[in-house]
């Protein structure tokens, strides 16, 4: 059964920073991989997918990579803002089923 | 476009009641999914439809927990009945195929006391 695991749990980091969130899986047969915003209350908004056969994504400030033979993918935020706080997942798409880690929390401090 | 619709946004009831959702999916898209998402967990999925036919219902508890999507269009989830255990986010997402980019709802917020 596919596990994935993000770390850290909870993050802080001023106004401005450059950050990387951590994602890993333990079956690298994976279809896709998609990391996911979710605010307090909401429900989650997709931010970037990244097809088995690439190796990155970019949109705006954020960039995703994706390393299968590793069972990692990285969310580098740019340029970090207050607006950018909230909870991040990454969800490991094996084809039958979608795998969700338990999310970073993450609080940009102005 | 619209988004992923879902109703009601909170729901409150007692243990050994029963409750419904409901999920109107993103217009075109083929397969949608339910989830469970405890608090401090990641979304753990309950059932996957495909059109109108459940693709993978592995972690859906059978004996409480119940979901149609009968025109593979708009579905429901019920539960019946509840327990303490239930109280939950359940976030419903639609993608246009089984591999493809999930888009989801609000989520309904249930509290079971």
């Amino acid at each position: 059964k596919q596990e994935v695991t993000q770390i850290p749990a909870a993050l802080s980091v001023p106004e401005g920073e450059n950050l990387v969130l951590n994602c890993s899986f333990t079956d690298s047969a994976i279809y896709n991989l998609q990391w996911f915003r979710q605010d307090p209350g909401k429900g989650l908004t997709s931010l970037l997918l990244i097809q088995s056969s690439q190796r990155e994504q970019t949109s705006g400030r954020l960039n995703a990579s994706l390393d299968k033979s590793s069972g990692r993918s990285t969310l580098y935020i740019a340029a970090s803002q207050p607006g950018d706080s909230a909870t991040y997942l990454c969800a490991a798409d094996t084809g039958n089923q979608f795998y969700f880690g338990t999310g970073t929390s993450l609080t940009v401090i102005p | 476009e619209a988004g992923v619709a879902q109703s009601p946004r909170y729901k409150i009831i007692e243990k050994r009641q029963s409750v419904a959702f409901w999920c109107n999916p993103i217009s075109g898209h083929a397969t949608l999914y339910w989830y469970q998402q405890i608090l401090g967990q990641g979304p753990k999925l309950l059932i996957q439809f495909q059109n109108n036919g459940v693709v993978d219902d592995s972690q859906l508890p059978k004996d409480r927990f119940s979901a149609e999507r009968l025109k593979g269009v708009d579905s429901t989830l019920k539960i019946q009945p509840a327990k303490l255990e239930d109280s939950a986010v359940y976030l419903c997402a639609s993608s246009k195929g089984a591999v493809s980019e999930q888009y989801f709802g609000p989520g309904t917020r249930l509290t079971v006391t």
